[in-house]
């Protein structure tokens, strides 16, 4: 199983700022990175695949990037409706896993 | 605009059944595969269970394997989730996603709660 790591429970950010949320993963997953966005009460939101390409609606803000074992979720700079939990999912093996997740909240 | 509404979640004893529902609206149904993805109270995501867009090829967690059964319906556009001999730590809310490349999501229902305690 590969195991995906989000190593931030939590980023401390302020409207504006620049946020950058990582994930890794226990053996490579080559470009096969998704990453999702929930907000309480709410179902995830699906803002980033193939680590880099992000999905219908997306603002440009939001941008991904890495490839193997090491991956970045970029946002540009924080909105207010940003603030909510970010998970990594890998899709490269069997069976899907996703990261713990980072909450990303108003410093 | 796409529509996934679970459905039958509700309190059961451990070693009881309950089967979840989808409704899935808004998009070709058999053109994309369907998940059933959970999450337990405060925690993170775990992947549960894959029916693939033809349902001719379905996987499972190594923790529900041989207890929980994925099925699709073509004819009513919906995905269930069979649960059996059911244990306190599959407590938690069940999410149907569905998606159409390679294996991650492109949309997510809001969830059913599964509660299982005595």
């Amino acid at each position: 199983e590969t195991v995906m790591t989000q190593s931030q429970d939590t980023l401390s950010a302020s409207p504006g700022e620049r946020a950058t949320l990582s994930c890794r993963a226990s053996h490579s997953v080559n470009f096969d990175l998704a990453w999702y966005q929930q907000k309480p009460g709410q179902a995830p939101r699906l803002l980033i695949y193939g680590a880099s390409t992000r999905a219908t609606g997306i603002p440009a803000r939001f941008s991904g990037s890495g490839s193997g074992t090491k991956f970045t979720l970029t946002i540009s700079s924080l909105q207010s409706e940003d603030f909510a939990v970010y998970f990594c999912q890998q899709y490269n093996n069997w069976p899907l896993t996703f990261g713990g997740g980072t909450k990303v909240e108003i410093k | 605009q796409v529509h996934l509404v679970e459905s039958g979640g509700n309190l059961v004893k451990p070693g009881g059944s309950l089967r979840l529902s989808c409704a899935a609206s808004g998009f070709t149904f058999s053109d994309f595969y369907m998940s059933w993805i959970r999450q337990a109270p405060g925690t993170g995501l775990e992947w549960v269970a894959y029916i693939s867009s033809r349902g001719d090829t379905v996987y499972y967690s190594d923790s529900v394997k041989g207890r929980f059964t994925i099925s699709r319906d073509y004819a009513t556009n919906s995905v269930y989730l069979q649960m059996n001999s059911l244990r306190a730590e599959d407590t938690a809310v069940y999410h149907c996603a569905s998606g159409h490349d390679s294996g991650y999501f492109d949309y997510w229902g809001q969830g059913a709660l599964l509660t299982v305690s005595s």
